[in-house]
């Protein structure tokens, strides 16, 4: 069964610095999603993505946050300037689309683990 | 905005009990419902889902199903094993609120031998 892919499983990076986690959703889905969720508490959506733009975002996904589709195959989460509360574990989603979305679950990733220094 | 609430963790059981987690929702369209479980270690499956009132999503030999009158869809299964140990999130998806995924806070189960 085709899954999500991210890469990498663990990103350790000090405070401060740029980091990018990289994610290969489904090869036949149109949405794609990050979630985090940080130790013991709620997966909080930050960001959603069709046709090569945003299409919905949280308070969460600020300035240092982007993302990014540079091919037809990968989708990724840059934070410009890494904040000790970002640390966290980041899930990245994907879902078919189309007129019945609502009604579709989004297939999850395994995550990276991002710890900041 | 929508929300969901699930019963407080951890619940621990022993192999072959009766497991009931709660799950109450709050949206201002007409959801889809959905259960996920994380394995340790691992990321978020999808368990079952329903996407209308009355729906019993099921498997695995979990259940749910999608009570509008209630706001609840709570999750059933007849007789945990240890390998069902593991933290379940309810879900939901408000085509009036967006494409995004509204998860409730998790509640870790442990199955004991």
């Amino acid at each position: 069964e085709p899954e999500v892919t991210q890469t990498p499983s663990h990103q350790v990076t000090q405070m401060g610095q740029e980091v990018i986690l990289r994610c290969v959703p489904i090869s036949n889905h149109l949405y794609f999603y990050w979630y985090r969720q940080i130790l013991g508490q709620k997966v909080e959506f930050l960001v959603s993505f069709y046709n090569n733009e945003i299409s919905e975002k949280s308070e969460i996904f600020d300035d240092q946050f982007s993302v990014e589709r540079p091919d037809g195959s990968n989708f990724t989460l840059k934070i410009r300037s890494t904040k000790l509360e970002d640390s966290a574990m980041y899930f990245c989603a994907s879902t078919v689309g189309g007129a019945s979305i609502g009604n579709q679950p989004q297939h999850f990733g395994d995550g990276t683990r991002l710890s900041i220094l | 905005g929508d929300s969901v609430t699930q019963m407080e963790g951890p619940v621990t059981l022993s192999e072959e009990a009766f497991l009931t987690i709660n799950c109450t929702y709050t949206a201002t369209g007409y959801p889809s419902l959905f259960w996920y479980v994380q394995y340790p270690g691992e990321g978020l499956q999808l368990l079952l889902k329903a996407t209308k009132a009355d729906d019993k999503g099921s498997n695995k030999g979990f259940e749910a199903t999608y009570r509008k009158e209630t706001t609840s869809f709570h999750l059933e299964k007849g007789s945990v094993q240890v390998s069902d140990s593991a933290v379940y999130f309810c879900a939901l998806s408000d085509p009036n609120y967006g494409q995004n995924f509204v998860f409730g806070p998790g509640t870790r189960l442990s199955v004991l031998p």
